[in-house]
């Protein structure tokens, strides 16, 4: 079965500075894709990024990106210049290549951005 | 595009009670799916389905029930609540494999009493 799992339960981090969120996970599958939800206080779930873990280039997404460390099965998504609208719970998710629709998600992080 | 609608969005129950939660989407997906989210737990699956008349459990299946008789649809029900039920409750839909976005709907908080 796979696991994810993200360990900062809460961060913060002063608006315009960099932040760094951890996600690691666990599967025997070589084929699988990687995503990052944001949530904010609105409760919509709203993608950020994705991975397809055949691609070693790291995805990115304006000021989002990811560091896909495919042996260590680590993928952390990195904020460039904080703003305040990224305040909110992120998720991290991973998705079997052939598994539409069944979606496995880490216990969230909560990040605040600081003015 | 409405995209993915859920009702209500929210509701309070009394233990024992049945509901059923909706969930409709309008972007001809075929895959359909019913999370629930708890504090410090992120999102689990609860059931999801492929296609019309085709359904299977997901990580936490028990006291729920499903059925997809459109491709619109996938209504999620609780034929007896319980207070371990007290959860927001995401429905959400993609079109195939691939890593293919899934889009949410804005949950719905259920509350038993």
């Amino acid at each position: 079965a796979q696991t994810v799992t993200q360990s900062q339960p809460e961060m913060s981090v002063q608006e315009a500075e960099t932040v760094t969120l951890s996600c690691t996970y666990d599967t025997s599958e070589s084929n699988y894709y990687l995503f990052w939800y944001k949530q904010p206080p609105s409760r919509q779930m709203i993608l950020v990024i994705r991975q397809e873990a055949y691609k070693q280039q790291n995805a990115t997404e304006n000021r989002f990106s990811v560091n896909f460390q495919k042996a260590a099965k680590s993928f952390s998504l990195k904020i460039s210049d904080s703003q305040l609208g990224d305040t909110a719970m992120y998720f991290c998710a991973f998705m079997k290549y052939n598994q539409g629709g069944k979606l496995i998600f880490g216990q969230g992080t909560e990040l605040s951005v600081k003015p | 595009n409405a995209g993915v609608t859920q009702t209500p969005k929210f509701q309070v129950l009394k233990t024992g009670q049945s509901m059923t939660l909706q969930c409709a989407q309008d972007m001809n997906h075929e895959y359909m799916s019913w999370y629930r989210q708890d504090p410090g737990m992120g999102l689990r699956l609860i059931h999801y389905s492929v296609g019309a008349g085709i359904t299977d459990q997901g990580e936490v299946p028990n006291g729920y029930n499903v059925s997809r008789s459109t491709t619109e649809d996938f209504p999620l029900r609780l034929l007896s609540a319980a207070p371990s039920q007290t959860s927001v409750y995401f429905c959400a839909s993609s079109y195939g494999t691939g890593g293919i976005e899934a889009f949410f709907g804005q949950g719905t908080r259920l509350t038993v009493v």
